[in-house]
């Protein structure tokens, strides 16, 4: 059965420090891996989508890593921000279809950025 | 703001209701889908739809009901609705025929808030 664990569940860190945010999956075959950012009473928004062959990649404060061979993935949120509080949902698209719907949702992490 | 736009931002019904969730993008997406969202879990599908046809269905309940009326608009249609079905629903769209294509990222609209009194 394919699975996306995301840990911690929820985390609080200061203002300006770095945190990461990690995410172990058993989907296959695996086709990419995605890091969405949901704000309270907001949709998804797409952070990052990594393919089998990338290793990392940078959207601005966010460098998210994948590892395919361990399949494990982290998303590294540097000099954090008040507006960085939310949730990060980690999901996982199977190459053919996998799942009924081809995408695996990670719980999230709830991030709460202290002042 | 989203590219995909979802109207109304909060729907507050009765059981015996009826009611319909919009949702609109003009990306030249050719799939959409409808997720139900509660609170502190992940968005479950419920629907998808590739090229204004339907091709999933999550052995969702009757009383709700999809409609593409064209490749833009997507609408949910709900009937006698139960208390259970309070969620955040969200609707999105990836530009590939669908799901089964590998490496579409979807876009999420702001969804609905619905409340089921």
């Amino acid at each position: 059965k394919n699975q996306v664990e995301q840990s911690p569940q929820s985390l609080i860190i200061l203002e300006g420090k770095n945190c990461t945010l990690q995410c172990n999956y058993t989907v296959s075959p695996f086709s990419n891996l995605r890091w969405y950012k949901q704000d309270t009473g907001r949709g998804p928004v797409s952070l990052t989508i990594m393919t089998f062959s990338e290793n990392t990649k940078s959207n601005g404060r966010y460098t998210a890593t994948l590892d395919a061979d361990t399949k494990q993935s982290s998303l590294h949120i540097t000099a954090s921000q008040l507006s960085d509080s939310a949730s990060y949902i980690c999901v996982v698209s199977a190459k053919s279809g996998g799942g009924a719907d081809g995408l695996t949702f990670g719980k999230g992490t709830h991030l709460i950025i202290q002042p | 703001d989203t590219e995909v736009t979802q109207t109304p931002k909060h729907l507050v019904m009765g059981m015996t209701n009826k009611k319909s969730l919009k949702c609109e993008q003009h990306m030249g997406h050719r799939a959409m889908y409808w997720y139900k969202q509660k609170a502190k879990k992940p968005p479950e599908l419920m629907f998808v739809y590739s090229y204004e046809k339907l091709s999933i269905n999550e052995s969702v309940p009757s009383r709700f009901s999809p409609e593409c009326p064209n490749s833009s608009l997507l609408n949910l249609h709900l009937h006698a609705l139960q208390p259970e079905d309070s969620a955040l629903y969200l609707c999105a769209s990836s530009q590939g025929g669908g799901l089964r294509r590998a490496g579409q990222p979807q876009h999420f609209g702001d969804g609905t808030r619905l409340s089921i009194l």
